[in-house]
């Protein structure tokens, strides 16, 4: 079936790097998408990615796609308090059906 | 100039009452979702429509039936509430998934329900 695993919990110390993780299961999946949420907020996209790529950098986030493994993961660079948040990996399975991991939450310390 | 935008933000009802959320986008997406998002955050899809009609329900109760009147809303609403229907509902809309153009989804602000 479908299904998209995330880690719960992650803390970092500030100025370092983040780096969370995803498995995916649909292989036909096109767009990957990492989105965060904020504290009483809806979900913002962060960064995507297209599964012909393996690499994908924006400023200070860089995303990994290994497709043969299934695996998807959100890097970083230089963490800050404003990174505080939950962030989802998220995958477009099929028509019309996008679904969600069940989320890392982002801890920062000073 | 909201994109996606859902009322209303909090929803304090009690049990056995009906209650509905609306759901309104001005990005001329085709598909509109709605997800219920636990004390967990885990978010899960619970509908997806596409032009109007229902292509995704996800095992979710009978009382709840969503309504699209027109591509641009997708309403939800809910018969007999439940304690357990307490949650955040959270509208989205994309571009239809063809296979081949990223259809990120665009999320409302999100409805708190409590249930009493």
């Amino acid at each position: 079936g479908e299904d998209v695993e995330q880690s719960l919990f992650l803390s970092v110390r500030e100025g370092d790097s983040s780096v969370i993780n995803c498995t995916y299961t649909d292989s036909s999946s096109t767009y990957l998408y990492w989105y965060k949420q904020e504290p009483g907020a809806g979900l913002q996209l962060l960064t995507y990615i297209f599964s012909n790529m393996d690499m994908k950098q924006d400023q200070r986030l860089t995303v990994l796609l290994n497709k043969k493994d299934k695996h998807l993961s959100l890097r970083i660079a230089d963490t800050q308090t404003g990174d505080s948040a939950i962030y989802f990996c998220a995958e477009n399975s099929s028509a019309s059906k996008i679904i969600f991991g069940s989320g890392t939450r982002l801890s920062i310390r000073p | 100039d909201t994109a996606v935008s859902q009322t209303p933000k909090y929803l304090v009802t009690q049990m056995g009452n009906d209650k509905s959320i609306k759901c309104e986008q001005n990005l001329g997406h085709d598909t509109m979702y709605w997800y219920k998002q636990d004390s967990k955050k885990f978010l899960k899809i619970m509908f997806s429509y596409n032009n109007k009609e229902l292509i995704i329900n996800e095992t979710v109760p009978n009382r709840f039936s969503p309504k699209s009147p027109d591509k641009a809303h997708l309403n939800l609403h809910i018969n007999s509430l439940e304690l357990g229907d307490s949650a955040v509902y959270f509208c989205a809309s994309s571009r239809a998934n063809t296979g081949h153009q990223n259809t990120e989804a665009f999320f409302g602000q999100g409805t708190r329900l409590t249930v009493v």
